[in-house]
């Protein structure tokens, strides 16, 4: 089952500018994760931010984590041509049941 | 409409013993087909994927191989696992441009 919800479903933006994505969820978490996806190809991990953190960063990618709305957010700065994809959050909580995904964000950048 | 199926939903092994896990598709035909593995805590891993029957890509080097013996059949395979080799494996497929969906899941517990 699916319970990540991202906003919007479809961005596109201008080479340059910086992309915001958002994730909402409805459980409690331990963990929730974004992932990219190439047209075609398969999930690629991007980052994990675990349900004690606020906010996290890696290269050009912030993602920040706010519990008490669940909600999430991934914003990518200085976009690229390349980071043309659909980016997905995922939501791991106590169970034995793995990662639940999101439908998520069709991301284009225009050079 | 598209159903995906995985079996079994879990198994426990032990260490040297072979390993198949199944993945099969149901009401789209030439999908991609992708295999995913998820230790606890962690992102989730992309293992194999295939674009057509009798191709398939390996993501990462491992103690695991995979075949695509039919359109809508994923097969998962090892010959001897190791204790490394537990985790939540994910089985997905899409078309060439839609969004992934997985399958129920199996956990594997090597002992």
């Amino acid at each position: 089952s699916q319970q990540g919800e991202e906003d919007p479903q479809a961005l596109s933006i201008q080479e340059g500018e910086n992309a915001t994505m958002n994730c909402s969820y409805k459980t409690s978490i331990n963990n929730l994760q974004w992932y990219r996806q190439n047209s075609g190809r398969g999930l690629v991990h991007l980052i994990l931010i675990r349900s004690n953190e606020r906010e996290k960063h890696s290269g050009r990618l912030r993602v920040t984590l706010d519990t008490s709305k669940k909600s999430s957010s991934l914003l990518i700065t200085a976009s690229r041509a390349a980071d043309t994809a659909s980016y997905f959050c995922a939501t791991e909580g106590g169970g034995a049941d793995g990662l639940t995904f999101g439908k998520g964000t069709h991301l284009i950048i225009q050079p | 409409s598209q159903t995906i199926h995985q079996w079994p939903a879990t198994l426990v092994q032990p260490v040297g013993s072979p390993l198949s896990l199944e993945c099969t598709v149901e009401g789209t035909s030439n999908p991609n087909l992708y295999w995913y593995r998820q230790a606890a805590g962690r992102g989730l891993q992309l293992l194999f994927y295939s674009v057509g029957i009798g191709q398939i890509s390996s993501e990462v080097p491992q103690n695991l191989s995979a075949s695509r013996p039919q359109d809508r059949q994923f097969i998962l395979s090892s010959k001897k696992l190791l204790l490394s080799d537990s985790g939540f494996y994910l089985c997905a497929w899409s078309t060439q441009t839609s969004e992934q969906y997985f399958g129920p899941g199996t956990r594997l517990t090597v002992t």
